[in-house]
C-alpha cells in the first residue's frame, strides 16, 4: 500500500525520440506526485509535479500524464537529449502521523540518451 | 537558492563504529529527511523531523537513529555501522506544507568494512 512501483529499471532511446517512465501506485491517500532528477555525484533536484485534480502537466519538453482511476503516471520526455541522461525518480506525497507529509519514492530509471 | 550541506562527501568506517553524518539547510524549513540510496533499491526513508526535537521513523529506521537540536541542522547517527548499512545517504529539507517542494544535499557515500 505504501509502495511505488516504477518502469522500466533503465531505459535507452535515440536523440530526438521520446522517453517514457511509469510509475503506479495504490495508496489513495497519496495526493502529490513529483519527479526528480539525478545526475551522477549530485543529489536529486525536483523537475516536475502534478496534483491528482489534474490530467496532465507541461513544462517545456517534460510532461507528466496522470490518471487518478487507474492509479498511474507517467514522465515523458519530448525530444530527449543527451543532456537528460540521468536517473529519474517519480515519487507520492503521503500524511503521517504527526500531521505533515513524506515522499514515497519509485525505485528509479537510469536514462540514456545516446548521441 | 536554498543550501543543503553535508559534512562529508566520502566516509570509509570499520564494522562497530558509531558514525555521525550531520546535515545543515539554510531555509528555515520545518521538516527534515534522512533517506539511503541503494540500486535498484531507490531511495528509502529512513527518518525524518517535522521540528526541532521531535522525529518520526521511516520506512527503514531498525540501526539508526537521529538528533535535532536546532532547526538548521539534522543528524543522523549509525549507533554500530555494519557492513550492510554501506551505501549513499541523502538529506532533504522542506517547508512543512503538502506541495512543498524538497531539497536534497549532494549525498554522503559511507562504506562500512
Amino acid at each position: 500500500q505504501q509502495q511505488v512501483k516504477q518502469s522500466p529499471q533503465s531505459l535507452i532511446v535515440q536523440k530526438g525520440g521520446i522517453s517514457i517512465i511509469n510509475c503506479a501506485y495504490e495508496n489513495t491517500a497519496f495526493d502529490y506526485f513529483p519527479w526528480y532528477q539525478q545526475f551522477p555525484g549530485k543529489g536529486p533536484a525536483l523537475l516536475i509535479a502534478i496534483r491528482p485534480d489534474v490530467s496532465e502537466k507541461k513544462e517545456g519538453r517534460f510532461t507528466i500524464s496522470f490518471n487518478k482511476s487507474a492509479k498511474q503516471f507517467s514522465l515523458h520526455i519530448m525530444d530527449s537529449q543527451p543532456g537528460d541522461s540521468a536517473t529519474y525518480f517519480c515519487a507520492a506525497s503521503s500524511p503521517t502521523t504527526s500531521g505533515t507529509y513524506k515522499y514515497i519514492f519509485g525505485t528509479g530509471t537510469r536514462l540514456k540518451v545516446l548521441a | 537558492d536554498v543550501k543543503v550541506t553535508q559534512s562529508s562527501r566520502y566516509l570509509v568506517k570499520r564494522t562497530g563504529e558509531k558514525v555521525f553524518l550531520e546535515c545543515v539547510q539554510d531555509m528555515d524549513h520545518e521538516n527534515m529527511f534522512w533517506y539511503r540510496q541503494d540500486p535498484g533499491l531507490g531511495l528509502r526513508l529512513i527518518y525524518f523531523s517535522y521540528d526541532v526535537k521531535m522525529k518520526e521513523k521511516g520506512d527503514i529506521p531498525e540501526g539508526y537513529s537521529v538528533s535535532r537540536e536546532k532547526k538548521e541542522r539534522f543528524s543522523l547517527i549509525l549507533e554500530s555501522a555494519s557492513t550492510n548499512q554501506t551505501s549513499m545517504y541523502l538529506c532533504a529539507s522542506r517547508v512543512g506544507t503538502r506541495l512543498s517542494k524538497q531539497y536534497f544535499g549532494p549525498g554522503t557515500r559511507l562504506t562500512v568494512t
